[in-house]
């Protein structure tokens, strides 16, 4: 069954620190997005692309990066981990065309000390 | 950019009622919406898609109403039930990057 796979589940950090958010997807889709969750906000969309090599800026870019090396792997980057990124971080991936829906991996819980 | 919003935050019913969720969008081009449940501790999942002007789709007890001349958009579990008790967003996409709502947590109490 295709699915969508993100690592670790669970990240303690130290402020300062780097930070590697992994999602993997055998859906064969083209588009791959990160989104972090916080009470009050819903999903907030951070950075997304449509195809490996390809990334974009989403609504709240500021302090992360994305690299997407194959279309499989996705990977969100906290170059200077801030206790302000403590959330919880959703990876998706959709078919190219807005009329696709969205599949969502487990969700990351990342807490910055 | 597009603007969803979705009131209300938190909503209690009881067995047996209904409950209404609804969402406002800003974006005249948004033309594809989607509603996803998540359970506590879980992903995302599915629950409809819509599209169109004015639409009303049903689904396993509820019905999502769509109407882009006010750009609302709303969710009716018509009888709920405690399985129901989880956390729903709408999404609006217009652009292949959806934008969600912040979300409504429902309980529903025996």
């Amino acid at each position: 069954e295709a699915a969508v796979t993100q690592s670790p589940r669970n990240k303690v950090a130290v402020t300062g620190g780097k930070v590697t958010l992994s999602c993997n997807q055998t859906n064969n889709h083209n588009n791959m997005y990160w989104y972090r969750q916080d009470t009050g906000h819903g999903l907030r969309l951070i950075h997304y692309s449509y195809g490996a090599g390809s990334t974009e800026k989403g609504d709240i870019p500021d302090g992360y990066k994305a690299s997407r090396p194959s279309q499989e792997n996705f990977s969100l980057i906290l170059e200077l981990a801030t206790p302000s990124q403590t959330s919880v971080y959703f990876c998706a991936s959709g078919v190219l065309g807005v009329s696709y829906e969205q599949y969502f991996g487990p969700g990351t819980r990342l807490t910055v000390l | 950019g597009e603007q969803v919003e979705q009131r209300p935050p938190h909503l209690s019913v009881r067995e047996g009622d209904s409950a209404v969720i609804t969402c406002t969008y800003t974006d005249p081009n948004s033309y594809y919406f989607f509603w996803y449940k998540q359970e506590p501790g879980a992903s995302l999942q599915l629950l409809m898609k819509v599209f169109s002007s004015t639409e009303i789709n049903e689904g396993q007890g509820f019905t999502v109403l769509l109407n882009k001349k006010d750009k609302r958009l709303s969710l009716n579990l018509t009888a709920a039930h405690p399985g129901d008790s989880a956390a729903y967003f709408c999404a609006s996409n217009n652009n292949n990057a959806p934008r969600f709502g912040a979300g409504t947590k429902l309980s529903v109490k025996p």
